[in-house]
């Protein structure tokens, strides 16, 4: 079946400091990507959705500026939190889909985010 | 605006019991509707995807209905097991973009 990988599983970091977490397809091309967040015991909330060659299309309330997306090939986005501050820590989750609405969505692992 | 809901919240059952989740949807203009399991601090794994056109779907013991003029979708479990524990949650594109989840159902299977 489809794969998708997240990369890094985990991260602690320090306040003010960025992260910039992978999303890769490994075996299909994802024409559009989704990267999700996800707060304890609360369900997944779409933060922004991806198509390759194109600028993100954010969410009401995400802040694009803080959130860098960049879905520069047909297998890979990139987020980037900048700047990340105690209150971004949370479980972000990528999603891949290829091609039509009603393909499916194969999703990563998810990328547990801690900042101190 | 597509809102999701699932219920119950959580559920304990004793193994082997058969059991079903519920998933309603506000609005039933859908390209389909996928039924996925989260394990704790874990990412998604898809169970079912139900198209529009379909009124289910079956996967081993899993078996997912869905009735787009109601807003209902159900997730059947038949036998459960205590590898079955996990959140089930549903999800619909709305528009092709916006993929809405439920809250999801938090089950306990006991051995």
């Amino acid at each position: 079946g489809a794969v998708v990988s997240q990369h890094p599983s985990w991260v602690i970091c320090k306040s003010g400091t960025s992260v910039k977490i992978e999303c890769r397809s490994l075996d299909f091309q994802a024409t559009t990507m989704f990267w999700y967040r996800q707060f304890p015991k609360q369900s997944l909330m779409l933060m922004a959705t991806s198509n390759e060659g194109s600028k993100a299309t954010y969410e009401q309330g995400v802040e694009k500026d803080k959130f860098l997306i960049n879905h520069a090939s047909l297998t890979l986005s990139t987020l980037t939190v900048t700047s990340a501050h105690p209150e971004d820590s949370s479980f972000y989750i990528c999603s891949a889909r290829w091609q039509g609405s009603n393909q499916p969505q194969h999703f990563g692992d998810g990328t547990r985010l801690s900042i101190l | 605006k597509q809102e999701v809901t699932q219920i119950p919240a959580a559920l304990s059952v004793p193994e082997g019991e058969n059991l079903v989740l519920n998933c309603s949807f506000t609005d039933s203009a859908i390209y389909n509707l996928q039924w996925f399991r989260q394990d704790p601090g874990k990412g998604l794994t898809s169970l079912l995807l139900i198209q529009s056109s379909q009124r289910e779907q079956t996967s081993g013991r899993l078996n997912a209905s869905l009735d787009k003029s109601s807003g209902r979708s159900t997730l059947y479990i038949a036998a459960s097991q205590p590898g079955d524990s996990a959140t089930y949650l549903c999800a619909v594109p709305l528009g092709g973009q916006n993929f809405v989840f439920g809250p999801g159902t938090r089950l306990s299977v006991l051995p």
